[in-house]
């Protein structure tokens, strides 16, 4: 079963504009983490924020915010103040502790323009 | 090192032939993940090892596929008579686990395989 899902392949931001990159996730285990990566033409990946399930305020990382709505098993990433660095893929990805596996979504693919 | 260290980068061999990844993870990190990433796709989970032991291998896609962690930190990734699907990038991850850790990954820059 899909456990990850990010429903958009491609986006693109205007330079100095937000940005948010959906994220919906399905697990019945109580104890997870959420997290996002960036993964740059380079190839590598690079960790840019962490959401606990049990964590009651949103995760704030400089640019990066991560709207959590539990209830709706949404952990969207926002990006405020878009850069030209910022274009890349972007992999959501959960942990469930209780097994510690990892799965990650398909990936979303953000450009910004100048 | 400080980061976790795949080699080799870059891996070009022919159909049926054997290949070896290796990965060297941070330091004190005990568990080690393997991922295969095929272009434009996110990762997709091989093995996990938490100390020596595969925890969990449930994503070896076949018998072809397996991988060795003999002391708990060095792991090896070895494909038997590689085919040309199995060209992809290999990830490598380590991560701490327990206590106040989040355990976010932590991945080298992976093992590119192509395979002819």
């Amino acid at each position: 079963a899909q456990k990850i899902t990010q429903t958009q392949p491609g986006m693109f931001v205007q330079e100095k504009e937000a940005v948010t990159l959906d994220c919906t996730y399905d697990t019945s285990d109580p104890s997870y983490g959420l997290f996002w990566y960036k993964q740059p033409s380079s190839g590598e990946m690079i960790f840019l924020i962490y959401q606990g399930s049990y964590d009651q305020q949103n995760a704030t990382e400089g640019r990066y915010s991560l709207n959590f709505q539990k209830a709706r098993k949404s952990a969207n990433l926002v990006i405020s103040a878009s850069q030209l660095g910022d274009s890349a893929m972007y992999f959501c990805a959960m942990r469930l502790y209780n097994f510690n596996k990892f799965y990650f979504g398909s990936g979303t693919k953000l450009n910004v323009k100048p | 090192g400080a980061g976790v260290s795949q080699t080799p980068s870059n891996k070009v061999t022919e159909k049926g032939k054997y290949v070896e990844l290796r990965c060297d993870p941070i330091s004190g990190h005990t568990a080690l993940y393997w991922y295969r990433q095929s272009l434009g796709q996110g990762p997709e989970f091989l093995i996990y090892f938490q100390g020596t032991g595969a925890a969990d291998d449930s994503g070896l896609p076949n018998d072809r596929f397996f991988a060795v962690r003999p002391e708990g930190s060095v792991s090896t990734l070895k494909i038997q008579r590689t085919e040309r699907g199995d060209s992809a990038v290999y990830l490598c991850a380590s991560s701490l686990t327990g206590g106040a850790s989040t355990g976010e990954l932590f991945f080298g820059e992976g093992s590119r395989l192509t395979v002819l």
